[in-house]
């Protein structure tokens, strides 16, 4: 019963590094989406991907890039990481229901992954 | 602009008493609202759920009421247990195909034993 994965859960890093931060799931979902959380911000949606071979731009998607690799996978890249970059990031997949188009689109979150740029 | 705020960044209970954390919205095209629970170091889990054509959803201890005109929503405890201190954020769906969900800042339930 996996759900969602993520890794690495912790990373540190300097600025101007670049990292990817996979995510994998196994819920044969459609959509798959990057949050980040920050202290008095709650959730905000950097990228997402409603379907595989697609990506959006979300509220702050600034110095991140994103692949929708195949349906299962979802990476955040971040190319030169920058000290406003440290945040919690969260991967979450949802089902849509392309039918009805209405009700469920209840999101399933992965368990985090801990980003500090110094 | 935000389109969905919890004015509460945090909220203590006695342990048994009822919990009511609130959720304003400004988009009146919602159309499918959530409430998430996220303890530390975890991520967000699916808590309760309402459409935007119901004024009430009940799930066992949880209750969520919908007033569209007042465009707010309410998630009520009843009784509140020490395990559900956490982190409670409310989401809503604007009604356009698969748009994604726009989350509201979250207030910190505490509840005390």
């Amino acid at each position: 019963n996996a759900g969602v994965t993520q890794t690495p859960k912790f990373q540190v890093l300097k600025t101007g590094q670049s990292m990817t931060l996979q995510c994998a799931q196994d819920m044969n979902h459609n959509s798959m989406y990057w949050y980040r959380q920050d202290p008095g911000m709650g959730l905000r949606l950097i990228y997402y991907s409603a379907s595989e071979g697609t990506t959006d731009k979300g509220e702050v998607p600034n110095g991140y890039n994103v692949s929708r690799l195949n349906k299962r996978e979802f990476s955040l890249r971040l190319e030169s990481a920058a000290p406003s970059q440290t945040s919690v990031y969260f991967c979450a997949s949802s089902e849509f229901d392309t039918m009805t188009g209405a009700g469920a689109n209840v999101l399933t979150f992965g368990a985090g992954s801990r980003l500090t740029v110094l | 602009d935000q389109q969905v705020k919890q004015n509460s960044p945090s909220l203590s209970v006695q342990e048994g008493r009822i919990s009511i954390l609130n959720c304003d919205y400004t988009n009146s095209m919602f159309d499918y609202f959530l409430w998430y629970k996220k303890y530390p170091a975890e991520g967000p889990t699916f808590l309760i759920s309402i459409s935007s054509i119901k004024d009430k959803n009940e799930d066992g201890r949880f209750t969520v009421f919908l007033n569209k005109s007042a465009k707010h929503l309410s998630l009520h405890i009843v009784p509140s247990q020490p395990g559900d201190s956490a982190v409670y954020f409310c989401a809503a769906r604007l009604w356009a195909g698969n748009t994604p969900l726009v989350f509201g800042k979250g207030t910190r339930l505490s509840v005390i034993a």
